[in-house]
């Protein structure tokens, strides 16, 4: 079976600073995708980052880079340049066969 | 991005009665639409995967008599929870994966709110 965890419940950063969520996943698969959604108030799940499995290379989208440890089974994600929009709850996922499983999610808070 | 709609994004409902929610995808056609349930400060729980004229794929422990799933066209799906109790009141979430698309990814509606009375 696949699992996520994301171990950390909250964390919190101040404006401008950078921070890393962690996340970690259980697979006996060797090709798949992972991604980082947040969710921020309003509900709306917004995709923030994709990484396939089989690209060596980790992820970056502007603020937001990933970094992939397949062997380990890691996948975390770095937020650069916080800003107070960030603050939102981000969950990490596992797709295979095009079923999402989420991790439990963290909570992130962005202070001035 | 693309972009999936509910309706309604909240609704409450008395003990017994049955409620339809609807998804739609509104600039790109889904493959493949997907029901989740998020409990309050919890994650999302994938409840079934349903694809345009067949039926639906239910996760193991979702009772498919209870929560009724149609998928009519590329572009609706709908969820109706029959004989709504208390303990079904939950935020309902849809998504779509974009026909065609090289990614596995989906594209998630804003959710619907059910309390059940």
């Amino acid at each position: 079976a696949q699992t996520v965890t994301q171990s950390q419940p909250e964390m919190s950063v101040q404006e401008a600073e950078t921070v890393t969520l962690s996340c970690t996943y259980d697979t006996s698969e060797s090709d798949y995708y992972l991604f980082w959604y947040k969710q921020p108030p309003s509900r709306q799940m917004i995709l923030v980052i994709r990484q396939e499995a089989y690209k060596q290379q980790n992820a970056t989208e502007n603020r937001f880079s990933v970094n992939f440890q397949k062997a380990a089974k890691s996948f975390s994600l770095k937020i650069s340049d916080s800003q107070l929009g960030d603050a939102a709850m981000y969950f990490c996922a596992y797709d295979r066969a095009d079923k999402l499983i989420f991790g439990t999610g963290t909570r992130l808070q962005v202070f001035p | 991005g693309a972009v999936v709609s509910q309706h309604p994004s909240w609704v409450i409902c008395k003990s017994g009665t049955s409620v339809k929610i609807e998804c739609r995808s509104l600039d790109f056609q889904a493959t493949t639409m997907f029901w989740y349930r998020q409990f309050p400060k919890q994650s999302l729980m994938l409840m079934a995967t349903s694809n345009e004229g067949s039926k639906a794929t239910y996760e193991q422990g979702v009772e498919k008599d209870k929560f009724l799933i149609n998928h009519a066209s590329l572009t609706l799906s709908t969820l109706t929870v029959t004989s709504a109790h208390p303990e079904d009141s939950s935020f309902y979430i849809c998504s779509g994966d974009q026909r065609g698309s090289s990614y596995n990814e989906q594209f998630f509606g804003p959710g619907t709110r059910l309390t059940v009375l």
